[in-house]
């Protein structure tokens, strides 16, 4: 079956670690991206990218980081500068040029950091 | 800038209530797509409706129901006769080009359907 998967589903780290999030899509999208949920903040873009080896930073993109080396791979890394990092992790691919002109998302990472 | 506006927050109604949810957006775009979600207490965003802002004509399907209207830059949503089942956070979100741009999300309505 298409679709994008998140792994994994609960994280858990201690307060100065980096944490990769994993993020792989089997549709063939050219376009992903990664929003941040927090509680009564709706979700927030961190970081996109339209093609691989090439990408943007969003809205909340201090103490993230990104790679796009593969089509289907869209990792996010939570580094130690982030202040905040606990929170709900979504990745999307993006139709592109292509109908329906929409975004899929993934099932998501709850990311606790103490 | 693009801007999403839920001015609900919570929204609490009896089963078999209609209620509405309300999103005003802001664009200068002359094309663009408006969106809802349903995110269920898994976390899982749900994809409900796409609308482009060519097409004004309102849609249903089942029990739910869209009203865009552009003069007023309003994309509502009703569910007719409520159900415990949509119990969960609702989104309305916005773009020039979703398939390659990020989307907008306004901040989201939690409504709780009471049986």
């Amino acid at each position: 079956d298409g679709g994008i998967t998140q792994s994994p589903k609960y994280l858990f780290r201690k307060e100065g670690q980096n944490v990769t999030l994993s993020c792989e899509q089997n549709l063939n999208h050219d376009a992903m991206y990664w929003y941040r949920q927090d509680p009564g903040q709706g979700l927030r873009l961190i970081y996109y990218s339209q093609i691989v080896n090439d990408f943007q930073k969003g809205d909340i993109a201090e103490g993230y980081s990104v790679s796009r080396e593969k089509k289907e791979s869209f990792p996010l890394t939570v580094t130690s500068a982030q202040k905040n990092p606990t929170a709900f992790y979504l990745c999307a691919s993006g139709t592109g040029t292509e109908y329906p002109y929409e975004q899929y998302f993934g099932p998501g990472t709850r990311l606790t950091v103490t | 800038a693009q801007k999403v506006t839920q001015a609900q927050t919570e929204i609490s109604v009896v089963e078999k209530e209609d209620v509405t949810l309300d999103c005003v957006y802001e664009t200068r775009d002359t094309t663009y797509y408006l969106f809802w979600y349903k995110q269920p207490p898994s976390g899982e965003l749900v994809f409900l409706i796409r609308r482009n802002s060519f097409d004004e004509q309102n849609e249903i399907s089942g029990r739910y129901s869209w009203n865009f209207q552009k003069s007023t830059s309003s994309f509502n949503f009703t569910i007719t006769a409520s159900q415990v089942v949509d119990s969960a956070v609702y989104f309305c979100a916005l773009s020039e080009d979703p398939g390659n741009t990020p989307l907008v999300f306004g901040k989201g309505t939690r409504l709780s359907v009471i049986a």
